[in-house]
């Protein structure tokens, strides 16, 4: 089992509402990542990471920012969360850069914005 | 247009009974295809990778063949069981390198029947 974590599990929010959705691992990877995935439909990557101070926007515009100031942490951030952010968010990391390494997923945090 | 294409969308079966998923995409250029699990409300897992080269891949129970000409994959499942039931998901990355970006079927939900 992957040793990444990822709170709360479950989030149920109004809008306007600023949230920080947090994820830590404590395998010392280097790349992590943040997924978009709505219910029957495929991971989407809004954010991505190589290391300390390196963040990356992914293929999925996003309206959340992330930083990476320690190597185990990689915080997702919704200024101002809007009923169509719901959905579930999910974080992974890998050992290096090269697409043939495994990502480990966390469990994911399911938002609602009401 | 890069894509990842599964089928069937979901499949019921009876606990005991074999299965067969399949995966067609049109991702190029292609590093490798790999198969993940996911289970309800958890993160994928991985079960099987496999490079342009191989052609088949085993897990326990899971079998996973890889035809790069027609560019097509299947995920077969011995003797299923009722911790099968989950979401199946088939990723294809283009690049083995850290230019890679993963492309991501929708999945096929696999419910397992005593």
């Amino acid at each position: 089992e992957a040793d990444i974590y990822q709170t709360p599990r479950y989030l149920v929010i109004g809008t306007g509402k600023k949230i920080t959705l947090e994820c830590s691992q404590t395998m010392g990877h280097d790349k992590m990542y943040w997924y978009q995935q709505d219910p029957g439909m495929e991971l989407h990557l809004i954010h991505y990471s190589y290391g300390v101070n390196s963040t990356e926007k992914g293929d999925l515009s996003s309206e959340s920012t992330v930083s990476r100031i320690r190597t185990e942490h990689f915080p997702l951030t919704l200024e101002s969360a809007r009923p169509s952010h719901t959905s579930q968010y999910l974080c992974a990391s890998s050992e290096s850069t090269i697409s043939t390494d495994t990502q480990y997923f966390g469990p994911g945090t399911r938002l609602t914005v009401l | 247009k890069n894509q990842v294409e599964q089928s069937p969308q979901s499949l019921i079966i009876l606990e005991g009974k074999n299965c067969t998923l399949q995966c067609n995409y049109t991702v190029s250029p292609f590093s490798n295809l790999r198969w993940y699990k996911q289970d309800t409300g958890r993160g994928p897992v991985s079960l099987t990778i496999m490079t342009f080269s191989e052609n088949t891949k085993s897990n326990g129970r899971y079998t996973a063949t890889l035809d790069a000409d027609t560019k097509q994959s299947s995920l077969h499942i011995t003797a299923s069981q009722l911790s099968d039931s989950a979401s199946y998901i088939c990723v294809v990355s283009d690049r083995g390198s850290t230019l890679g970006r993963l492309y991501f079927g929708r999945g096929t939900q696999l419910t397992v029947w005593p």
